[in-house]
């Protein structure tokens, strides 16, 4: 079983919608969760972590955590063109070491 | 405040040769860890530093080395490298790392290595 799954294929969401991914994992001691944005041809940018069961909201982003499902997800709302990108779901596996997924490919349609 | 900062951005290498990359963490961030992003197996843990001191380490071989010095600034080395170590590699700064998880990490531009 793989640390970090984001199975999901490339999600293609109209400008204005919601875009919601979905990611688990198979710790269940995981105490560290965060996402992260990667554009093509750019280093990963943290967009949000949450460490706590429950939702945790920053502008057009929410991500939601469920410890005891082992799973993570994360909302966009109001989905722009500049949201389309590459979403990459990590958890903190001890002393700073993040097992990341394979991440999720978004196109926003204008 | 200035961001995580890694050089070279671009390096094209033969096999066998070795390779080192430099990375200057966030002022004031004491923890780097470096990373391995490839298409097939996507982001990978490489190992981590904090106050000179390898804390953790991911399943690469020895051929992949690393240090840290006193002002947080590491180095990670490839020795005999193959055509397989192309890649992106990536550096991440933090705060004081936890036991129990991981903190927010900030990564760096990174350094595209290609391997002939």
């Amino acid at each position: 079983q793989k640390e970090v799954e984001q199975n999901s294929g490339p999600l293609s969401v109209p400008e204005g919608a919601i875009a919601s991914l979905n990611c688990t994992y198979s710790d269940r001691v995981s105490q560290s969760f965060f996402w992260y944005r990667q554009y093509s041809g750019k280093s990963p940018e943290l967009i949000m972590s949450i460490y706590s069961n429950g939702d945790k909201e920053d502008g057009r982003f929410t991500a939601q955590l469920n410890k005891a499902s082992q799973y993570v997800s994360l909302l966009i709302r109001d989905s722009q063109p500049s949201d389309s990108a590459t979403y990459l779901c990590a958890v903190g596996r001890g002393n700073n070491r993040l097992a990341f997924g394979k991440g999720n490919q978004v196109v926003v349609i204008p | 405040k200035a961001g995580v900062t890694q050089t070279p951005r671009y390096l094209i290498k033969t096999r066998g040769q070795q390779v080192t990359l430099s990375c200057s963490p966030i002022s004031g961030h004491r923890s780097v860890s470096w990373y391995q992003q490839t298409p097939g197996q996507g982001l990978q843990f490489l190992f981590e530093y904090f106050s000179e001191t390898q804390r953790n380490k991911g399943n690469f071989p020895g051929r992949f080395s690393g240090r840290q010095f006193s002002n947080s600034r590491s180095e990670m080395n490839v020795s005999t490298l193959e055509l397989g170590d192309s890649a992106l590699y990536l550096c991440a700064s933090s705060t004081r790392p936890t036991s129990g998880g991981a903190n927010e990490q900030f990564f760096g531009p990174g350094t595209r290595l290609t391997v002939l």
